[in-house]
């Protein structure tokens, strides 16, 4: 049965600095991976889907990767602004497909001015 | 862009009520999900649909049933609205696609409290 972990769960950090969040997932044997952002109190945005085949997937200054043998997907943020403060959740298809999603607890990042 | 819209932000409903959450997506998206979120459980997935007509039950369906009776709608219904049904609950759609792995896209979500 597939579980996704994610740690930090909170994290503070001063505006500028670059950022990696991780996930981990116990069956390797996933098709993709995806990122979210939650702001407090509304839906879940899709920021980046990595499929098996591809390592890294980049938006702006965001750069997901992923490593299926160690079980593990990062998000990296570079030159963190205040405006990225928000809930990170990563997301990883549950084995018996139809893209039923097995979501992680979420990191609450916090970066201030 | 993909849009998946709930019918409502927020509800309140009193015990005992037959409640009805409505998500559309315009996206022609094979698949439907719902979602419940709640603080230190994360998001549990309720029910899905992956045609119409055709559900299955998720990890937490006890309470709950849904209708997908067109494409581009996805029901919930609260048979019988309970306070411990009080949540954040999240509507999600995705393509089909082969082997498997296509992205989610969620609505904006409805803050449901039965009082």
């Amino acid at each position: 049965k597939q579980e996704v972990t994610q740690i930090p769960a909170a994290l503070s950090v001063p505006e500028g600095e670059n950022l990696v969040l991780n996930c981990s997932f116990t069956d390797s044997a996933i098709y993709n991976l995806q990122w979210f952002r939650q702001d407090p109190g509304k839906g879940l945005t899709s920021l980046l889907l990595i499929q098996s085949s591809q390592r890294e997937q980049t938006s702006g200054r965001l750069n997901a990767s992923l490593d299926k043998s160690s079980g593990r997907s990062t998000l990296y943020i570079a030159a963190s602004q205040p405006g990225d403060s928000a809930t990170y959740l990563c997301a990883a298809p549950f084995s018996g497909g139809y893209n039923k999603l097995i979501f992680g607890a979420g990191t609450r990042l916090a970066v201030h001015p | 862009d993909v849009k998946v819209t709930q019918s409502s932000r927020y509800l309140v409903k009193r015990t005992g009520e037959k409640v009805f959450l409505e998500c559309v997506q315009d996206m022609d998206h094979e698949n439907m999900f719902w979602y419940r979120q709640d603080p230190g459980l994360g998001l549990r997935l309720i029910y899905f649909s992956y045609d119409v007509k055709m559900k299955e039950k998720g990890d937490i369906p006890e309470g709950y049933s849904v209708s997908r009776e067109k494409k581009e709608r996805f029901s919930l219904i609260l048979e019988s609205a309970s306070t411990n049904q009080t949540s954040m609950y999240l509507c999600a759609s995705s393509p089909t696609g082969w082997p498997g792995g296509t992205e989610a896209f969620f609505g904006q979500g409805t803050r449901l409290t039965v009082v």
